[in-house]
């Protein structure tokens, strides 16, 4: 079965950094992009960026970009999404999800999430 | 940064037709997608390259796009369609992809 299953609910300080993951299995990793986004309470889906794990091509949205880092483990088939420096406007439910083509195109829909990771920052 | 508009709400009564735009100015050069999301849960991709249906997914749901608009069917809406429902596209050059602002659908 293909999955993603994410890391736990964390709960940070703004300030603070965070790693969350996303372990894939049931699929080759490395040969579909995967990517993550974000929905802050209440409101929509935000596309922040995405990576090709054979050859760690990462694409963000301008909107994150310089905001998070993508990256990704082809050893243990983990992607990641990472802060340096957490505010609260980062408190939101972040998911992962593959795309579905296999090779090195992005034009293919998001076929697998994971089951998202809330993240709260708070002081 | 690019920006895909839809119409916040679309209210249908069951077994009637529901369609939902996505305007955005390179739809005429990119495919859309459309995800369906039900509160608590991953969003799940519905349509894929304008027009195409994943396996599992039921007929009753259909896409098309025609200039710089996409657009999602719900033909014969059922109680459980009612949902979130997002389109999914490119930028001009394909470089990044981004989300429509969302459509509540509620079934009447």
């Amino acid at each position: 079965e293909v999955q993603l299953v994410q890391s736990g609910a964390e709960v940070k300080k703004p300030g603070e950094s965070l790693k969350i993951s996303c372990k894939a299995s049931g699929y080759n990793f490395a040969t579909h992009w995967i990517g993550w986004v974000r929905q802050m309470p209440g409101k929509g889906l935000e596309w922040m960026g995405i990576l090709y794990p054979a050859d760690s091509d990462t694409k963000y949205s301008p909107s994150f970009e310089g905001q998070v880092t993508i990256s990704a483990d082809k050893s243990i088939t983990t992607a990641y999404l990472q802060w340096n420096s957490l505010k609260a406007s980062d408190t939101a439910i972040y998911f992962c999800a593959r795309q579905a083509a296999e090779g090195g195109t992005m034009e293919s829909g998001m076929d697998v999430w994971g089951q998202g990771t809330t993240v709260t920052v708070s002081s | 940064s690019y920006e895909m508009t839809q119409p916040p709400s679309v209210s249908v009564s069951p077994g009637q037709t529901a369609r939902i735009t996505c305007s955005g100015d390179a739809l005429p050069k990119q495919y859309a997608y459309w995800y369906q999301q039900k509160p608590g849960q991953a969003p799940i991709l519905i349509i894929y390259k304008d027009t195409q249906r994943p396996s599992g997914i039921p007929e009753r749901f259909s896409g098309s796009s025609s200039g710089t608009t996409a657009t999602l069917t719900i033909s014969g809406v059922q109680a459980e369609d009612e949902a979130d429902y997002y389109c999914q596209s490119a930028e001009n050059r394909g470089t990044y992809r981004v989300f429509g602002s969302g459509t509540k659908v509620t079934v009447l």
